[in-house]
């Protein structure tokens, strides 16, 4: 069983379309990550949350952190094709290691 | 501009090969990882360093080894390669806990 249970695992959309992805843990953390990782490249760090109920914003991509700290969604607004790519979740566990979710695939069709 | 260098994008190596991952960090970061990543299971941590000649195992460190001689250097070491181990791995470093990590490109190693 993973820490992060990211869903949906693979998306595919129309350029122009709305969409959410979700990292969810029955762990509680300090803080949340999300990564874009690229075809051929190593993922890029996005956006840090750390507070309960926090909402940051990204030009049209909004990430949530869950009240409890335990969940986090990323919507992203009229997806374009250059978003397509890897997106990824991660935490600090207790000491020095950092722990991915699985990752959700977007493919945003022209 | 912050960098994350890994030695080889690709590589093929026989089984039985000891196998050597280079990577360095130009940013003179303490925290240093090693991760592989295979589809539908994400980035799983082989190893890590905290320090120079420190290290610690991650989540699936067996049939690998690293070494941190110098902290802008840290090398995965598969002392007998396996098809098993075939997986693209990935590098990064960071400066402290609970700050951003820094990839690297990836090795994309195949093992036949």
């Amino acid at each position: 069983t993973q820490l992060l249970e990211q869903s949906p695992q693979f998306l595919s959309i129309q350029e122009g379309e709305n969409l959410t992805v979700y990292c969810n843990s029955s762990s509680v953390f300090s803080s949340l990550q999300w990564y874009r990782q690229e075809p051929g490249e190593g993922p890029v760090l996005l956006v840090t949350v750390v507070t309960g109920g926090e909402v940051k914003k990204l030009k049209r991509l909004t990430f949530q952190f869950g009240d409890a700290r335990k969940d986090s969604s990323l919507h992203i607004t009229a997806a374009q094709p250059g978003d397509t790519g890897l997106y990824l979740c991660a935490v600090n566990t207790g000491g020095f290691k950092t722990i991915f979710g699985a990752g959700t695939r977007l493919f945003v069709k022209a | 501009d912050v960098k994350v260098t890994q030695s080889s994008r690709y590589l093929v190596k026989r089984t039985g090969e000891k196998v050597f991952l280079e990577c360095v960090q130009d940013m003179d970061h303490e925290n240093m990882f090693w991760y592989r990543q295979d589809p539908g299971l994400g980035l799983r941590l082989i190893y890590f360093s905290y320090d120079v000649k420190m290290k610690e195992k991650g989540d699936i460190p067996e049939g690998y080894s690293v070494s941190r001689e110098k902290k802008e250097r840290f090398s995965l070491i598969l002392e007998s390669a396996s098809t098993n181990q075939t997986s693209m791995y990935l590098c990064a470093s960071r400066k402290a806990r609970n700050t951003e990590a820094f990839f690297g490109q990836g090795t994309r190693l195949t093992v036949v």
